[in-house]
């Protein structure tokens, strides 16, 4: 089955700067890459996802890359505020097979 | 309106007693999940059901047996509950496999 791993678990950035985590899958067959922040006692929540057909997507200060060959994707956020403090999740899905797995999290803090 | 709506909110039972919790989706998905989320805000799926059937159930326990009336239900029975069985316990739909799963907001189930 899929297996998705994350890194950093943990991220404290001032505010203002840049954030980066990364995620790796192993299925080759995944082809749908969201990811969800949840703020505390919150649900998890979808910011921005990437299907395999495309190598990037960004959505206001928030973007997404994708590396097929390599198996990792990873989520970029820029001028972080102290309100993008929370806990974001990558996941890998596919069509078939019925499989929608999380990473393990990353509980991000953003220090103003 | 609620997308996903689970009840109750917050469960707090004693070790060996039996509890449902309930879910509904009014998006007309046909794909939902249930996922436990534990202390460590690791999130694990337990279920998948796509149109009724089931698709997935990852190394749970037989104490837990989802049901599903009709696609926009997808219920959680939990047997003889355990103390390791506290967490929050999320479910989701999503129109595909491969596609945004939205989340309803949780229910914490306390195990004494």
């Amino acid at each position: 089955g899929e297996n998705v791993e994350q890194h950093p678990s943990t991220l404290s950035v001032q505010e203002g700067d840049s954030a980066v985590i990364k995620c790796t899958y192993s299925d080759s067959a995944s082809n749908y890459f969201p990811w969800y922040k949840q703020e505390l006692g919150k649900r998890p929540q979808l910011i921005i996802d990437i299907r395999s057909n495309v190598g990037e997507k960004k959505d206001q200060r928030i973007a997404v890359t994708l590396n097929k060959t390599a198996k990792h994707f990873s989520l970029h956020i820029t001028e972080t505020q102290p309100e993008d403090s929370a806990v974001y999740f990558c996941a890998a899905s596919q069509n078939t097979g019925n499989q929608f797995y999380f990473g393990t999290g990353t509980s991000l803090t953003v220090i103003p | 309106d609620t997308a996903v709506s689970q009840t109750p909110k917050y469960l707090v039972t004693q070790m060996g007693n039996d509890k449902s919790i309930k879910c509904e989706q009014n998006l007309g998905h046909d794909t939902m999940y249930w996922y436990k989320q534990d202390s460590k805000k690791f999130l694990k799926i337990m279920f998948s059901y796509n149109n009724k059937e089931l698709i997935i159930n990852e190394t749970v326990p037989n104490r837990f047996s989802p049901k599903s009336p009709d696609k926009a239900h997808l219920n959680l029975h939990i047997n003889s509950l355990e103390l390791g069985d506290s967490a929050v316990y999320f479910c989701a739909s999503s129109r595909s496999i491969a596609g945004e799963a939205f989340f309803g907001q949780g229910t914490r189930l306390t195990v004494v």
